[in-house]
């Protein structure tokens, strides 16, 4: 069993729609939970970075942390086609400039008009 | 201020070749990263640097050394190439606050 598990998709929706991207996680030890998103041939971008429990709101963008149950979500509110991307949920035990990233597979998401 | 820098951005390499990887960042992170990314796997973590003269191995390390040249620079090296790495590179490096923050990729393909 992978250590982080997300669903590769591939996710098709409408412009306007709310889109829900979750990862699920099996080593209590995370604390720090990020989403980057990644446009094709592309270097993987921070989008959202959130510490322990609780959710994070940027724009249109929501994280979401359950420690409880180990899960964890991004919403995208008036997805828009500049959305399409593959989004990476990422891990880490770490709280200091070393630690070590784990990813999820990442979830393809298109955007259509 | 460029963030993490990488060359080549793509190789061809013949089985058995060999080719250093390069990346730079200018944070003044402490610690730098190597991922291959391949379709389904997500990001797998080869090597990393946690500072200036250390370097420990990842997830997957065979076939690959890295070397940490100083603070900036990051090296990854493939001795003797075969085609199950064939894969897209990432560098990443990460500093106070723990934000990681990766380069824009090598296309490696091994024939």
């Amino acid at each position: 069993q992978k250590e982080v598990e997300q669903d590769p998709g591939p996710l098709s929706v409408p412009e306007g729609a709310i889109v829900s991207l979750n990862c699920t996680y099996s080593n209590s030890a995370f604390q720090y939970f990020m989403w980057y998103r990644q446009y094709s041939r592309k270097g993987p971008e921070l989008l959202m970075y959130t510490y322990s429990s609780g959710n994070k709101e940027d724009g249109r963008f929501t994280a979401q942390v359950d420690k409880s149950s180990k899960y964890i979500s991004l919403f995208i509110r008036d997805s828009q086609p500049s959305d399409s991307a593959t989004y990476l949920c990422a891990m880490s035990a770490g709280g200091t400039s070393y630690g070590k990233l784990t990813f999820g597979q990442g979830t393809i998401l298109t955007v259509h008009p | 201020n460029a963030g993490v820098t990488q060359t080549p951005k793509f190789q061809v390499l013949k089985t058995g070749q060999s080719m250093t990887l390069q990346c730079a960042q200018d944070m003044n992170h402490n610690s730098m990263y190597w991922y291959r990314q391949d379709p389904g796997m997500g990001l797998r973590l080869i090597y990393y640097s946690a500072s200036e003269g250390t370097t420990d191995k990842g997830e997957v390390p065979n076939g690959y050394n890295v070397s940490r040249l100083n603070k900036r620079e990051f090296s990854l090296r493939l001795e003797s190439a075969a085609p199950s790495q064939t894969s897209v590179y990432f560098c990443a490096s990460s500093g106070p606050g723990g934000l990681w923050y990766f380069g824009p990729g090598t296309r490696l393909t091994v024939t």
